[in-house]
């Protein structure tokens, strides 16, 4: 089975401050993603990597940055926390082949006060 | 562009048949997906349609795909309290170059509720 783990499932953070959240997948998969969630709007992608030390910008990146030092770990850092960054956050890891199946973790959960 | 459109709602009666319909645009999506997320939970695949068939049965899910009007509905038979959940469709679009990553375009969910 695959499994993908993020280091939080709840973070409460202060405005201004830098916030690292970590997504860690086990099955030797060359793709990641970090969406964030909000009820209304679905899933949006904030940034992908499709192989170590490579990331591309997804549809809302401003604000983030991503680090992908091992291929079983992919990083999402919130340089200085704003409270519009509040949101549930979930990473995937992508089954290369035929079907693009993406694999997600349980989310964490974001407040910025 | 990119848009996958879904109602926000949806609430039946435990045993009716539910659906959720879903429209999207690009037509070079060679997968449809439907996920499913429990409260509290991630996204869990639940069902892909290859874009060249236009119905997918899997016991209580069937899959519907027009790809000339590009809607996709899922139809849960016999739908159980346990059902209960936001479901959202997703596409595949091939970037510049023919290439997606595996990117996805979600819809913004459906939530599905269902009363005993």
């Amino acid at each position: 089975d695959v499994k993908v783990t993020q280091s939080s499932r709840y973070l409460v953070k202060r405005t201004g401050e830098k916030v690292f959240l970590e997504c860690v997948q086990d099955m030797d998969h060359e793709n990641m993603f970090w969406y964030r969630q909000d009820p209304g709007l679905g899933l949006r992608l904030i940034y992908f990597s499709y192989d170590v030390k490579m990331k591309e910008k997804g549809d809302i990146p401003e604000g983030y940055s991503v680090s992908r030092e091992k291929k079983e770990r992919f990083s999402l850092i919130l340089e200085s926390a704003s409270t519009n960054q509040t949101s549930m956050y979930l990473c995937a890891s992508r089954q290369t082949g035929y079907t693009d199946t993406q694999y997600f973790g349980p989310g964490t959960r974001l407040t910025v006060l | 562009g990119e848009d996958v459109e879904q109602s926000l709602f949806l609430s039946v009666r435990e045993g009716d048949s539910s659906v959720i319909n879903c429209t999207y645009t690009d037509s070079s999506s060679t997968y449809l997906y439907w996920y499913k997320q429990e409260p509290g939970a991630g996204l869990q695949l639940l069902t892909y349609i290859f874009s060249n068939m236009d119905m997918k049965q899997d016991q209580r899910l069937t899959v519907l795909l027009n790809k000339k009007d590009k809607h996709l509905s899922l139809r849960i038979a016999d739908t159980q309290t346990g059902d209960s959940a936001i479901y959202f469709c997703a596409e595949s679009p091939l970037g510049a170059g023919g290439t997606s990553y595996g990117k996805l375009t979600f819809g913004q969910g459906t939530i599905l509720t269902v009363h005993p």
